[in-house]
């Protein structure tokens, strides 16, 4: 069964590190979405592409970045982590074509910056 | 700016008694919406949607959303809650030109036996 995928599930750092986030799916999606979750702000975008070597900045962009190499895998690096970046966060994908299409998610990674 | 609110941060009802979640929304041409489910410790799955035609919308595990443009509300509903429907659950609104979703705060629902 096609699926999507996170690791690590659970990841602690240092501030000040580079950290990077692996999302991969197999439904041959070519939407793919990070975002995060917090409490009391619901789940905010952080960047998301429409394909291959095509990224786009969300509403929470900064101290983050992603690279689309192929169609299954959208990487999350966080530059210099910071402990504000703290949270979890969920991978999720799409059907092509912008918009009607359900977003589906993977189990999410739990990030603790210290 | 366009927004999506969930005025209860949390829900309770009883095993057996309809339950209803309320979602609003602001936003500027005709919405797509759409609720998703958040089970403790797991991803987001998707409920049901709105798109167009009937207002009314049927989803997964029998929930039901009625659209209401006049109200502007996309309102969950289930006739008979069940223990198991005990998530955190997010109403969410999608750009029609990028297909972004922008996610309501969530509501936890509690169902007790």
């Amino acid at each position: 069964d096609a699926e999507i995928t996170q690791s690590p599930r659970h990841k602690i750092t240092e501030t000040g590190r580079q950290v990077t986030l692996a999302c991969h799916q197999t439904w041959n999606h070519n939407n793919m979405f990070w975002y995060r979750q917090d409490l009391g702000h619901g789940l905010r975008l952080i960047h998301y592409s429409y394909g291959v070597h095509d990224t786009n900045k969300g509403e929470v962009s900064d101290g983050y970045s992603v690279s689309r190499s192929n169609t299954e895998d959208l990487p999350l690096t966080l530059e210099s982590a910071a402990s504000s970046q703290t949270s979890v966060y969920f991978c999720a994908s799409s059907e092509h074509g912008t918009t009607r299409y359900e977003q589906y998610f993977g189990p999410g990674t739990r990030l603790t910056v210290t | 700016a366009q927004s999506v609110a969930q005025p209860e941060d949390q829900v309770n009802v009883a095993e057996g008694n309809p339950l209803t979640v309320k979602c609003t929304y602001s936003v500027s041409g005709n919405p797509y919406l759409f609720w998703y489910v958040q089970y403790p410790n797991r991803g987001l799955q998707f409920l049901l949607k709105y798109i167009t035609g009937d207002n009314l919308v049927k989803g997964s595990y029998g929930f039901e959303a009625e659209f209401n443009k006049s109200q502007t509300s996309f309102h969950l509903k289930k006739p008979s809650a069940l223990v198991s429907d005990s998530a955190l659950y997010f109403c969410a609104y999608q750009f029609s030109n990028t297909g972004k979703l922008i996610f309501g705060q969530g509501t936890t629902l509690q169902v007790k036996p």
